[in-house]
């Protein structure tokens, strides 16, 4: 039991450049989150899902999008990277809002 | 909007004593509350809930937190601090009465603890 995986672990992108954030869970969660995590911040939401085909912005969406084919797959799309997006990404997962999230060890995305 | 408050970006305690993480947060009604912990270069990882049955909650490592609704607080305590306790931890409230579009879970800004030797 995998829990929630995350690839690439580190990326630097170019300003502009597009690139696919990838978040698989195998526990069978309806709901999917992602969330961004910069210094001293905290953690912003930037889209979820209550379940396949299912998708809602968070707090920070701009610059972003998500698809939700599947139960398992929850994948962030950067579209034109900018310094700004610069931070480390975290995607989680949750059986229904009354329980606790599980969050995959994150992406830490570098844009230059 | 439901805001957390986190007193204290750092808290550095000595091996052995007691650890005392504050968390406050804004809500006109009974939220459901969490606290995370993230060791460096991890994701995050639940340590203790409060589901609005019993008060006082027990997490793993010996962490424990008190729901206090009339102090809207949430304060997360150790007896006694060891070296692997060293790590960001987060409080977070989850909104259930949103509903819809707007729930989310907020989370606080963390808190840094340090032990020292």
């Amino acid at each position: 039991n995998a829990g929630v995986t995350q690839t690439p672990k580190f990326r630097i992108l170019k300003i502009g450049q597009s690139m696919t954030l990838q978040c698989t869970q195998d526990m069978n969660h309806n709901y999917m989150y992602w969330y961004r995590q910069d210094p001293g911040m905290g953690l912003k939401l930037i889209y979820y899902s209550v379940g396949a085909g299912i998708t809602d912005k968070g707090e920070v969406p701009n610059g972003y999008n998500v698809s939700r084919s599947t139960t398992e797959d929850f994948p962030l799309r950067l579209e034109l990277a900018a310094p700004s997006q610069t931070s480390v990404y975290f995607c989680a997962s949750s059986y229904s809002l009354r329980y606790e999230q599980y969050f995959g060890p994150g992406t830490r995305l570098t844009v230059t | 909007a439901q805001s957390v408050t986190q007193l204290g970006s750092h808290v550095s305690v000595s091996e052995g004593a007691l650890v005392l993480l504050r968390c406050n947060y804004s809500s006109s009604v009974p939220p459901y509350l969490f606290w995370y912990v993230q060791y460096p270069n991890q994701g995050l990882q639940l340590l203790l809930k409060y589901t609005s049955a019993a008060t006082l909650v027990k997490g793993i490592n010996g962490f424990e937190a008190e729901f206090k609704k009339s102090e809207t607080s949430f304060h997360l305590t150790k007896p006694s601090a060891h070296m692997s306790d060293a790590a960001e931890y987060f409080c977070a409230v989850s909104d259930l009465y949103s509903g819809g579009s707007n729930y989310k879970l907020t989370f606080g800004k963390g808190t840094l603890l340090t032990v020292n030797p």
